[in-house]
Order: structure tokens, then C-alpha cells, then sequence
């Protein structure tokens, strides 16, 4: 079984600061790992995907398949930042997501 | 910029009604997912189509809960009786084939159940 966790429901952070958000998965195989983002108001969307490598908005997270791990980071938060993250997988040949719990970021002027 | 619809965007029924959500993916999108969000927590699988096929329904809770897509396009997600436990947000995302495939998310249906 697949499965995905994020241990923060909620990260408060004031705006410059450092952001980890965390996210850990159990997985057989090999997984395709992604962060979908959801801003107020606002539908459910990819912010980044680990097989791209690219850095979204400032945001970049790595693969670690020793300690299966798929955390996100920004040096610098900033306020438009606030919203609800999630971590999410798919396993080989199954397309669906498996979802985390959520994290909501929330950054303070 | 094409987007998934859905419809209703709330829906508030008394348990044992019949409910109906519809969605209507990007077009071209062979594939079409719904989802459930329970409040608090993180979408979860209900059913995948394949165009019209259904790839994937082994969490849908078949005794109440019936998904079609009969023409491979829109899609159209059934409760009937609708029971206290089944308020939450219900999303449709929509991807196009290929190994990269990216899920486009609709803007969910919130149903309550009174």
C-alpha cells in the first residue's frame, strides 16, 4: 500500500524566513512524488513534481529515496505564499494521486 | 485557459436522497479521476476513467455510489441514499495520456448532508 504523511498541519512563518515543509511517503516501488498547492479560494493546482527538478515559485524539493522523503523549501517566504500544501504520489502504472493530509503555510508580515 | 467544470458547486441534501454531481474535463483529457475531501484531510481516490472505461473504482463504496462517463467526455458521480458520512468536498481532475500526465483539478462540489 501506498501512503503519504505530513506531520504539520499548520506552519507559521514570518515573511523572509526559511520554509520546510515536510512530507514522507511509503512506497514499493518507484514513485513519481508532486506538491499540489491550493490558494484561497482557488482550485487545487501542481506547483512542482520531482522528475521535473525545477524551481516553482522559488519552491524546490528533492527526492530522497533513503529516508523517502519529498520535503519543500523556500529560502525566502513570502505572504502570497499562505496557502494549503500537499504532497502527493503516484505509483508505477497507476495514474491517481495519493494524498497527505495537507500543510497549511501560513506567513506573517 | 481551459479549465475542468463542475456542477453543482454546493449541494446541501437530508440522508437518504439521491445526489448527482457532473464534471466536464479540459477537453481532449482521455483521463478523468473523482475524488473525495473529507474535511481535514487530503483527497482520496473515489473512481478513474479511461475514457469511457473505468479504470479504477476499488474505494468507491459501490453499494450507494455509481460513476459513469458514457461518451468518454463529461462525467457524472452518483449517491443514492446519500448518508451523514458522506459531506465532503468532491473534486474531478482531468489529465491527457502520456507519462507525464499533469491532473487538472475542478473547483470540487461541497455536499452536506443534513
Amino acid at each position: 500500500a501506498q501512503r503519504v504523511t505530513q506531520p504539520e498541519k499548520l506552519l507559521s512563518v514570518f515573511k523572509g524566513a526559511p520554509v520546510e515543509l515536510k512530507c514522507n511517503y511509503s512506497y514499493s516501488g518507484s514513485p513519481e512524488l508532486f506538491w499540489y498547492v491550493q490558494y484561497s479560494r482557488q482550485r487545487l493546482q501542481l506547483l512542482l513534481r520531482h522528475i521535473s527538478r525545477e524551481s516553482i515559485k522559488g519552491f524546490t524539493a528533492d527526492l530522497n529515496k533513503g529516508e523517502t522523503s519529498f520535503h519543500l523549501k523556500k529560502p525566502f517566504a513570502q505572504e502570497e505564499d499562505s496557502a494549503m500544501y500537499y504532497c502527493a504520489l503516484s505509483g508505477t502504472g497507476r495514474r491517481a494521486l495519493t494524498f497527505g493530509s495537507g500543510t497549511r503555510l501560513q506567513v506573517q508580515p | 485557459e481551459a479549465e475542468v467544470a463542475q456542477s453543482p458547486r454546493y449541494k446541501i441534501t437530508e440522508k437518504s436522497q439521491a445526489v448527482a454531481f457532473w464534471c466536464d474535463p479540459i477537453s481532449g483529457h482521455a483521463t478523468l479521476y473523482w475524488y473525495r475531501q473529507i474535511l481535514g484531510q487530503g483527497p482520496e481516490l473515489l473512481v478513474q476513467f479511461q475514457d469511457e472505461s473505468v479504470v479504477d473504482d476499488s474505494q468507491l463504496p459501490k453499494d450507494r455510489f455509481s460513476a459513469e462517463r458514457l461518451k468518454g467526455v463529461d462525467s457524472t458521480l452518483k449517491i443514492q441514499p446519500a448518508e451523514l458520512g458522506d459531506s465532503a468536498m468532491y473534486l474531478c481532475a482531468s489529465s491527457s495520456r502520456g507519462e507525464s500526465d499533469t491532473q487538472y483539478f475542478g473547483p470540487g462540489t461541497r455536499l452536506t448532508v443534513l
